[in-house]
């Protein structure tokens, strides 16, 4: 299994520009995970789905960000209009459905707004 | 909601000691106690797991002490070497009760690890 697959693997953007994060989870999983991590707040937990519906969104910061889960395989996470601190590493992970069970990570997007 | 309380910030072991990491949790309505590894540029990954209905768990040179009553759990690496040089994070669930809130996992602050050679 390749594991979950983020891409872009980095995003350089301007102030104002809209931008979309990807992620492939692993096949077979019910949950899927996005997170955003920085030096100042750790790693935290934006919004999470189970089987592409979407459970709790109360980590999502502003109306600029939203996420969707199309089909079982794929998933983005937009910012629009993106700004200087939303540059962060924003990782995907995926989960089997049981309470307890390893969430698997994705390498993450390195976002940087200039 | 849950926090999560995780010390220390960094911390720097020779090669050869033991490496101990603390944390914390406030309330949690579910039993499950990972610890994450992430090297740099790299997702965080599982390195091991606790369900207490033990007081400890031990994976190798890796053990997880669990104290329920103090709400507290710790990391030790035995013998720590040069490559377990790593972020480290402990996690919890939330203290919210229903099914889907267990789904959830709220990670501690990290603890930067180096270990001297």
């Amino acid at each position: 299994d390749a594991g979950v697959i983020q891409s872009p693997r980095h995003e350089v953007t301007e102030m104002g520009q809209e931008v979309t994060l990807r992620c492939k989870p692993i096949s077979g999983h019910d949950y899927l995970f996005w997170y955003r991590q920085t030096m100042m707040r750790g790693l935290e937990l934006l919004i999470y789905f189970n089987n592409n519906v979407p459970i709790d969104d109360s980590g999502m910061p502003e109306d600029r960000f939203s996420a969707k889960m199309p089909n079982a395989s794929f998933s983005t996470l937009k910012i629009q209009p993106s700004e200087p601190r939303d540059s962060a590493v924003y990782f995907c992970a995926s989960r089997k459905n049981r309470v307890g069970n390893e969430q698997f990570f994705g390498p993450g997007t390195r976002l940087t707004v200039l | 909601q849950q926090q999560v309380k995780q010390s220390p910030q960094s911390l720097i072991v020779q090669k050869g000691g033991i490496s101990i990491i603390n944390c914390a949790y406030e309330n949690t309505a579910f039993d499950y106690f990972p610890w994450y590894q992430q090297f740099p540029g790299k997702g965080p990954a599982l390195l091991i797991a606790i369900r207490p209905d033990v007081s400890e768990k031990k994976e190798g040179r890796f053990t997880i002490s669990f104290n329920k009553s103090a709400k507290q759990f710790s990391l030790h690496i035995m013998d720590s070497q040069p490559g377990d040089s790593a972020t480290y994070f402990c996690a919890a669930p939330p203290s919210s009760k229903g099914i889907q809130g267990a789904q959830k996992l709220v990670f501690g602050q990290g603890t930067r690890l180096t270990i001297n050679p």
